[in-house]
């Protein structure tokens, strides 16, 4: 079955501490992207990589990272730069120009301690 | 700035008709997407719209007026499965980004 995957499904952080989360794709698609959702909130984009060895900023990239090695792998570190880490992390990945239409994963929820 | 608006809730009951509205002021425009989330899930996508008029898929449809900078989705023969948040987003440009609304709650009484 083709489809988005992510882990952990919840993810612990502590203070100081850079936590990394995985998001794997098996549809085949260029284009892959990380949001943040806040409780009672939209999703507002971290990241995005339309191609291999390539990704640009997106909304609040500040205090996160990412790295774009292979097409269907698209991981994202929460840095000890981000003071308010926690929310619910959603990777999501579209065909090359077809932004509009985007399949998510399930979802990391993290939290500090 | 870029800014989408939606009613934050709506209520409706079983079997009814709902409008979901939505209006956007972005710099650029390709098309409004509609995309359903459940409570503690992920999103999935419901509809796209790049040309004004009406786009059926099932009990969902979906408008778009971009003289008006406005769209709406409407779910008709609602169910109890419908209740759900419910987001429209804009593609703003070449780069393929979304822009989100923050969602509208749909909760379906019986």
């Amino acid at each position: 079955d083709g489809g988005i995957t992510q882990s952990p499904k919840y993810l612990f952080r502590k203070e100081g501490q850079n936590v990394t989360l995985s998001c794997e794709q098996n549809l085949n698609h260029d284009a892959m992207y990380w949001y943040r959702q806040d409780p009672g909130q939209g999703l507002r984009l971290i990241y995005y990589s339309q191609i291999v060895n390539d990704f640009q900023k997106g909304d609040i990239a500040e205090g996160y990272s990412v790295s774009r090695e292979k097409k269907e792998s698209f991981p994202l570190t929460v840095t000890s730069a981000q003071k308010n880490p926690t929310a619910f992390y959603l990777c999501a990945s579209s065909i090359y120009r077809d932004g509009e239409t985007q399949y998510f994963g399930p979802g990391t929820r993290l939290l500090v301690l | 700035g870029q800014s989408l608006e939606q009613p934050s809730e709506v209520t409706a009951v079983e079997g009814a008709i709902v409008q979901i509205n939505c209006t956007y002021q972005t710099s650029g425009f390709y098309g409004l997407s509609w995309y359903q989330q459940h409570d503690g899930g992920a999103p999935t996508f419901l509809s796209y719209n790049a040309l004004d008029g009406l786009e059926e898929t099932g009990r969902f449809s979906s408008f778009l007026s971009r003289s008006d900078s406005y769209g709406y989705l409407l779910l008709q023969e609602l169910q109890m499965k419908d209740s759900a948040s419910y987001f429209c987003a804009v593609n703003g440009g070449a780069t393929n980004k979304l822009i989100f609304g923050t969602g509208t709650l749909l909760a379906v009484q019986p």
